[in-house]
């Protein structure tokens, strides 16, 4: 029963760098989530997809790029990493929108960028 | 972009203390709202669901009530435990297809 899976856990990068962070879910879940979280922000949607090939922008969406091929995958890619990115990355995936049943979040990743 | 506001941002209480927190969100276009509870080092658990003006929602120790037409939730813990400690964020949506926007999140301390 793994519910929701981020790899890696933790990443250094340098300033230019490129990079994917994976979310796997296996709970047949069809809308997926990406969300950074620092300090005195609270986490903030970055992008996320309500089903198999869609995606869609959050709040805080650029540098980032997203794609969902198989339903129970959502990729975060970093094309040029910049220190401002510099963050732990949640995934979080549900099974419809948000009435019924809350998220199942990952354990995050934490992404530094010098 | 919505605003969703969690107060206080930070509390301390004595074990066996019961203490409550606040949600305040926008009160029009309402469909969700949940909380979550985030311990240090992990990822956050949804404790509950909420739907509907007047709904109240149990779980142990821990309870919540919800608003609509005021535009605000509280969460309360009776009887407070060291386990208890943790960070405890509300969140809210407008629409069944739009995500959760999140609070900053209540910090909470339980003293032995």
């Amino acid at each position: 029963n793994a519910g929701v899976t981020q790899t890696p856990k933790f990443r250094v990068l340098k300033t230019g760098q490129s990079m994917t962070l994976l979310c796997a879910q296996d709970m047949n879940h069809e809308y997926m989530y990406w969300y950074r979280q620092d300090p005195g922000m609270g986490l903030r949607l970055i992008h996320y997809s309500v089903g198999e090939g869609t995606t869609a922008k959050g709040e805080v969406p650029d540098g980032y790029n997203v794609s969902r091929l198989k339903k129970q995958n959502f990729l975060l890619g970093l094309e040029s990493a910049a220190p401002s990115q510099t963050s732990v990355y949640f995934c979080a995936s549900s099974y419809e929108g948000t009435h019924y049943y809350g998220y199942t979040f990952g354990s995050g990743t934490r992404l530094t960028v010098v | 972009i919505l605003n969703v506001e969690q107060s206080p941002q930070s509390l301390h209480v004595q074990e066996g203390d019961s203490t409550n927190f606040t949600c305040s969100f926008p009160s029009s276009n309402f469909y969700a709202l949940h909380w979550y509870r985030w311990e240090t080092a992990k990822s956050p658990e949804a404790l509950f669901v909420m739907t509907l003006n007047g709904d109240e929602k149990k779980k142990g120790r821990i309870s919540a009530t919800l608003n609509t037409k005021e535009g605000y939730s509280y969460l309360y813990i009776k009887g407070s435990q060291p386990e208890d400690s943790a960070t405890y964020l509300c969140a809210f949506s407008y629409s069944g297809n739009t995500p959760l926007v999140f609070g900053k999140g209540t910090r909470l301390s339980v003293i032995a």
